[in-house]
């Protein structure tokens, strides 16, 4: 067990819905990553909080968007929801701004119908 | 460029032998390069990390390879277990970015 609890596990939608992913990081963890992973494109940086801040971008496109709370939970929402956007949404965790090791959770599993 | 390639994407090898992963980069101000390791419903998990300034490091039966002149690096798994059965991916950070490479996903048979 990470410690990184993701929420919901699983969730099934229809085109051009709105979602939110929820994370809780690991206890004392400062940064909370996103990342999204699909068969054919691996796991892809979507970006970057650190006490609240959003730290660093990645490939996060501009219909998605996430805040990390000041209880250092983050969630991330995903509007106007296309088919391509059905894949497997990591969050991570770290303890530090830069480097050191990623905690990830489990995963939410979103299937775009 | 951000990227980094891996390759095998697919790895068979029987139990007791070696396994073989490949990275390459083009960014040189990579400068930490992890592996992590996937099990299957599972996040992936950190197995073994290096810094440019060595050449190789060694955690029990898992060895990373780092040619900086190359921009290649290695991981090398010993001694291959069924346990050892996952998917395994390289990364490379630099600016609080870390790019995961494509992904190798292993099988040990007995």
């Amino acid at each position: 067990d990470s410690g990184v609890t993701q929420t919901p596990k699983h969730l099934i939608t229809a085109t051009g819905q709105r979602v939110t992913l929820r994370c809780s990081p690991r206890s004392g963890d400062l940064s909370v990553y996103w990342y999204q992973q699909s068969l054919d494109q691996g796991l892809q940086f979507l970006i970057q909080y650190y006490n609240g801040e959003e730290r660093a971008k990645g490939n996060i496109l501009e219909r998605f968007s996430a805040q990390q709370f000041p209880d250092l939970h983050s969630e991330l929402n995903l509007s106007s929801l296309e088919l391509g956007d059905s894949a497997l949404y990591f969050c991570a965790s770290s303890g530090q701004a830069v480097g050191g090791e990623l905690f990830f959770g489990e995963g939410s599993r979103l299937t775009v119908l | 460029q951000q990227q980094v390639k891996q390759s095998p994407q697919s790895l068979i090898v029987q139990k007791g032998g070696i396994s073989i992963i490949n990275c390459a980069y083009e960014n040189t101000a990579f400068d930490y390069f992890p592996w992590y390791q996937q099990f299957p419903g599972k996040g992936p998990a950190l197995l073994i990390a290096i810094r440019p300034d060595v050449s190789e490091k060694k955690e029990g039966r898992f060895t990373i390879s780092f040619n900086k002149s190359a921009k290649q690096f290695s991981l090398h798994i010993m001694d291959s277990q069924p346990g050892d059965s996952a998917t395994y991916f390289c990364a490379a950070e630099t600016a609080s970015k870390l790019t995961f490479g494509t992904g190798t996903r292993l099988q040990v048979t007995l």
